[in-house]
């Protein structure tokens, strides 16, 4: 099982609100990656970073950041949150070596916004 | 027309039936193709991984690739109630490292 944990599992917040939806991984992976998952629909990518100060926006960002200071952490904050926000949050990561290294994803924040 | 697409079922089989799970995908530069498991309430894992055509197998799985038809299949073996997950399939292009995912298929093994 890969070492990836998010936290918190669960988080209900009122409209407006500012969170920030943390993740880390031990396995020393420089690549990590944020998604958005809905039932029945695709992973759609928000943010990626391939190294320490390194952040990228996928193809959707939904109006929100990430910061990228340390190897292990790859935290994603909504400044403003709003109901369209609702929706499951999965980090993965990936390793150092070459393009064969797959995705290993920690087991997603589930977010409410109301 | 999305990237890789995926039926999302629900597919329902009894227990020891032969699954087939199936993806179609339209980039040709896709070279890398991958299957997840997901549980409820669970992150996305690591099911099988191959490069390019051909098939891999791992005790009750088999991953297929046939490039020319750009379609991707997983087979399970003699099905387990414990299968019962949701499968997403992905493939990427050498030279990326971002998957494209599709929408995954449910399934359920009923005993």
């Amino acid at each position: 099982e890969a070492d990836i944990y998010q936290t918190p599992r669960y988080l209900v917040i009122g409209t407006g609100k500012k969170i920030t939806l943390e993740c880390s991984q031990t396995m020393g992976h420089d690549k990590m990656y944020w998604y958005q998952q809905d039932p029945g629909m695709e992973l759609h990518l928000i943010h990626y970073s391939y190294g320490v100060n390194s952040t990228e926006k996928g193809d959707l960002s939904s109006e929100s950041t990430v910061s990228r200071i340390r190897t292990e952490h790859f935290p994603l904050t909504l400044e403003s949150a709003r109901p369209s926000h609702t929706s499951q949050y999965l980090c993965a990561s990936s390793g150092t070596t070459d393009y064969n290294s797959p995705l290993h994803f920690g087991n997603g924040t589930r977010l409410t916004v109301t | 027309q999305k990237e890789v697409e995926q039926d999302p079922g629900p597919l329902s089989v009894p227990e020891g039936a032969i699954v087939s799970l199936n993806c179609t995908y339209s980039n040709s530069a896709f070279q890398y193709f991958m299957w997840y498991r997901q549980y409820s309430r669970k992150g996305p894992e690591l099911l099988m991984y191959t490069y390019s055509s051909g098939n891999k197998e791992d005790g009750r799985f088999t991953a297929q690739v046939d490039k020319s038809s750009k379609y991707i299949s997983l087979f399970i073996r003699d099905s387990q109630p414990s299968d019962s997950a949701t499968y997403l399939c992905a493939s990427r292009q050498g030279g990326s490292y971002i998957p494209t995912f599709g929408r995954g298929t449910s399934l359920i093994v009923h005993p």
